[in-house]
């Protein structure tokens, strides 16, 4: 079955504009996670969205929202970009809402100038 | 969620097996001990995960101490496509936090 796809896979932005990512989760599955990667602070956990309800939050300014859809499909919004935001958005999902293996996709790796 | 502690790097010849450490000697008895690898520009690879006993796959073998506070990811007979970072990473499932928290990993590069 096809796995997990995040769009656009690249996308380059300008300081103070907003900017959605997408992801669709693997078939069945009803839990996607984000996470931020950045070369100073690694992988971090930013949300879990698990039947259109915000499971978890981690430690993000308000700036980065998501949402989940009926469908399972997840969005990720980043407003008023800073420089700081340039990094690889990568987007998990699972069955159940405490997963035992989450699939992750290849990512979308956004860069702010 | 516990705390892991990985060697920064490693090497391994191609072909022989590759012992990956990880201590966790905090973790709770609800926690198991979860290991994703990422090879470079890509999204993190789920390879295994245990509680208490010894766990083998497809991908990898885990071993986890008697007292849970370290195991060794093994990889039989490493390749050039093992090369990645792999984390180590422990979660208690129990509950509804479910998130993975990342530490920095081992960067594992396997020679010729």
């Amino acid at each position: 079955k096809a796995g997990v796809t995040q769009t656009p896979r690249y996308l380059i932005k300008t300081r103070g504009q907003q900017v959605t990512l997408s992801c669709s989760p693997i078939s069945g599955h009803r839990s996607v996670s984000w996470y931020q990667q950045t070369p100073g602070q690694g992988l971090q956990f930013l949300f879990e969205y698990f039947s259109e309800t915000q499971r978890n939050k981690g430690n993000f300014p308000g700036r980065f929202s998501g949402r989940q859809f009926s469908n399972s499909r997840s969005e990720m919004n980043v407003s008023t970009l800073e420089l700081g935001d340039s990094a690889l958005y990568l987007c998990a999902s699972s069955e159940g809402v405490v997963g035992y293996g989450y699939t992750f996709g290849s990512g979308t790796r956004l860069t702010v100038v | 969620d516990a705390k892991t502690t990985q060697p920064p790097s490693m090497d391994c010849a191609e072909g022989r097996a590759a012992n990956l450490p990880c201590n966790h000697s905090t973790i709770s008895g609800n926690e198991y001990v979860y290991w994703y690898r990422q090879i470079h520009s890509q999204g993190p690879q789920y390879i295994i995960h245990g509680l208490k006993n010894n766990e083998t796959n497809e991908m990898a073998s885990l071993i986890i101490t008697e007292d849970r506070k370290s195991s060794t990811l093994i990889l039989p007979h490493a390749t050039l496509r093992d090369t990645a970072v792999y984390y180590c990473i422990v979660r208690d499932l129990t509950g509804t936090a479910s998130k993975l928290t990342f530490g920095t990993g081992t960067r594992l590069q396997v020679t010729l």
